[in-house]
């Protein structure tokens, strides 16, 4: 699976946009951009993934750069309960399913 | 429909026990693998399993570990004779046949 770099933490104000980068150089043509969170001490979350195109869900938007090289996550309206840590992840999937490689992520805390 | 159940959700052993750690995957999922967190480090895959077969344990510990999904019942790590570096959360996840994975509330083992 494709390396990913992160930032460790970032800030955000209660009721704004909250915008997380990935950069993926690696990824391969068949790699898959997931995200998923952690709230702290609970099971992660999975949020969205992508291929190529943009995608959006209830939770957010995933947003992939044409070259595919890198991406961000969108959380239109950030709450306090989005603070979490955010892995960004690529991957493989085999018809027969594949491992999740989790990085450092990044710490997300949103403030009142 | 119920997510996915891992019990127990905590779990104290003394050092030399045998610890069972039980996963019953989302309704309709019939892929289950299990992921562990050491205290302040990330998440590391441990063993991917379908019904009755393992399918990667690259993850695993060469000796004390094991894992089955039988036809019927839940998923279950295994661990004997416990030792204290074994302390950690242990999070079970259960997909259809692709894409994303879906998390339980992990069980939090201690190793007195």
């Amino acid at each position: 699976d494709a390396k990913t770099t992160q930032p460790p933490s970032m800030d955000c104000a209660e009721g704004r946009a909250a915008n997380l980068p990935c950069n993926h150089s690696t990824i391969s043509g068949n790699e898959y951009v997931y995200w998923y969170r952690q709230i702290h001490s609970q099971g992660p979350q999975y949020i969205i993934h992508g291929l190529k195109n943009n995608e959006t869900n209830e939770m957010a938007s995933l947003i992939i750069t044409e070259d595919r090289k890198s991406s961000t996550l969108i959380l239109p309206h950030a709450t306090l309960r989005d603070t979490a840590v955010y892995y960004c992840i690529v991957r493989v999937v085999e018809t027969s399913g594949s491992r999740l490689t989790f990085g450092e992520g990044t710490q997300l805390t949103v403030n009142p | 429909n119920a997510g996915v159940m891992q019990n127990p959700r905590h779990l104290v052993r003394r050092r030399g026990q045998e610890a069972r750690l039980r996963c019953s995957p989302m309704k309709g999922h019939s892929h289950v693998y299990w992921y562990r967190q050491l205290p302040e480090e990330g998440l590391k895959f441990m063993v991917y399993l379908q019904k009755e077969n393992i399918i990667d344990e690259s993850g695993m510990p060469k000796e004390r570990f094991s894992a089955e999904f039988p036809k019927e019942g839940p998923s279950i790590l295994r661990i004997q004779q416990v030792v204290r570096g074994d302390s950690a959360a242990y999070f079970c996840a259960s997909s259809p046949v692709r894409y994303e994975q879906y998390f339980g509330p992990g069980t939090r083992l201690t190793v007195t």
